[in-house]
């Protein structure tokens, strides 16, 4: 089953928002409201950022916010700061044969 | 607090098997799926598969049907993940990883080991 699909690099200045997106389709993003958002610094483990489309763990920025529109969901960071540059990951559940699928990751660079 | 620690790197070579650890504290094990996910190098997750430590039932990513086996051992509070016939591809960090809970559990990842590297290679 292949992969969510996601732009392989944005970037933007401090303060400034960005928005990542991620593609599926209807049998995974479409059919389900479990979308997830992770951040992993490098060499770091990936940290859960985003549950079930728009809710945030607590403890997490409400810089951090998300969507979904049909097959697509984003993440969208407002007020960009040098520590949110890393790699961004979404995730789905499906109704394929693997429970969840995760794009292929997205790196953020604050310029 | 809610802890996962994993077994140490592995090496080894293709057409063999590796069984990584991961040992839960700070939680009840047997109330949580324990999940697999894997990140090869400068690549994205994939999803392997989960394990219900309650009852030992597993349900395996069609890409690994047949190569992997997941099995734990409540007395240890530890759950394993074998996989076999490795090739290169296989190289990558395998992570354990327990969903989100307050009130209730959600299908997302929220506690993860440290990860574990497995290195495939002739």
């Amino acid at each position: 089953q292949s992969a969510l699909t996601q732009p392989a690099s944005v970037s933007g200045s401090p303060g400034q928002s960005i928005t990542i997106s991620c593609s599926g389709t209807s049998s995974d993003i479409g059919n389900y409201n479990h979308v997830s958002w992770y951040q992993q610094h490098p060499g770091k483990v990936p940290k859960l950022m985003i549950y079930d489309v728009s809710s945030r763990p607590s403890g997490v920025s409400s810089r951090f916010s998300a969507s979904k529109s049909g097959n697509t969901a984003s993440l969208t960071i407002s007020g960009l700061q040098a520590e949110d540059e890393a790699d961004y990951f979404c995730s789905s559940y499906t109704s394929g044969g693997s429970s969840w699928l995760f794009g292929g990751g997205t790196k953020l660079t604050v310029l | 607090q809610v802890q996962l620690v994993q077994s140490g790197s592995e090496v080894t070579k293709p057409g063999a098997s590796v069984k990584v650890s991961c040992k839960a504290s700070g939680y009840s094990f047997t109330g949580y799926h324990m999940q697999w996910v894997r990140q090869a190098p400068g690549q994205g997750l994939q999803w392997m598969g989960r394990i219900n430590p309650n009852s030992g039932g597993t349900n395996y990513a069609q890409e690994f049907q047949g190569r992997v086996t997941m099995t734990r051992d409540t007395s240890i509070r530890t759950a394993y993940m074998e996989l076999n016939s490795l090739t290169s591809d296989d190289t990558a960090i395998y992570y354990c990883a327990r969903v989100y809970c307050t009130e209730r559990c959600y299908n997302a990842l929220h506690i993860w080991g440290q990860g574990t590297l497995v290195t495939v290679s002739s």
